[in-house]
């Protein structure tokens, strides 16, 4: 069964560092997210990407965040300079174009801010 | 805002039993309503429910949507241990599509 890949699958990072996720979702998918889990709290929603921009952001994808789909096959996030705050598991997600299509998640990166 | 609200919060049930997980949802734009199981790290889809009434069902799993009341529970039959797990409930918005979750229902399956 395709698979919603994520890498690394846990980074720790100094607070002030730049951090970037790699995610490559399902070769026919259109539709791409990031979406975050901070330890025992609700998956929250982060940033919808389609057609190479963005569709949607969240108040939390403020100007440290940024997405890129650099060569057509992987999906980026780039956190600027991390917080302490920004500790959480991060997970890419990917799904086809049409409205009867479940999202797919990938297995997630965890990320240590210390 | 979005809502979307999960209960109960936990249940401890034995193998055999059945149990029956509610999510109600406030999503503007709502287009469906999606489950999905936790276990250790990726939720792992479960149902994508947009038409009220019309029950899914996947094996001991079956879910049902109810767009006049906003809510929707996922049953599971004959539990087994490997049914532990957290089961998410989201809400999808037409608008870019985002999901909103809820906290999620913890479910342990005693042998």
């Amino acid at each position: 069964e395709p698979e919603v890949t994520q890498t690394p699958s846990h980074q720790v990072t100094q607070m002030g560092q730049e951090v970037i996720l790699r995610c490559v979702p399902i070769s026919n998918h259109l539709y791409f997210y990031w979406y975050r889990q901070i330890l025992g709290q609700k998956v929250e929603f982060l940033v919808s990407f389609y057609n190479n921009e963005i569709s949607e952001k969240s108040e939390i994808f403020d100007d440290q965040f940024s997405v890129e789909r650099p060569d057509g096959s992987n999906f980026t996030l780039k956190i600027r300079s991390t917080k302490l705050e920004d500790s959480a598991m991060y997970f890419c997600a990917s799904r086809e174009q049409g409205a009867r299509y479940g999202y797919t998640f990938g297995s997630g990166t965890r990320l240590t801010v210390v | 805002e979005d809502k979307v609200v999960q209960s109960p919060l936990s249940l401890v049930v034995h193998e055999g039993d059945t149990v029956t997980l509610n999510c109600s949802y406030e999503v503007t734009n709502f287009r469906s309503l999606l489950w999905y199981k936790q276990e250790k790290k990726a939720p792992t889809f479960l149902f994508m429910l947009t038409s009220s009434g019309i029950e899914k069902k996947s094996g001991r799993l079956s879910s049902i949507l109810d767009k006049k009341e906003l809510f929707s529970i996922l049953n599971i039959t004959a539990t087994q241990t490997g049914d532990s797990a957290i089961y998410l409930c989201a809400g999808s918005s037409a608008a870019g599509n985002k999901l909103t979750f809820g906290g999620g229902t913890r479910v342990l399956v005693k042998p």
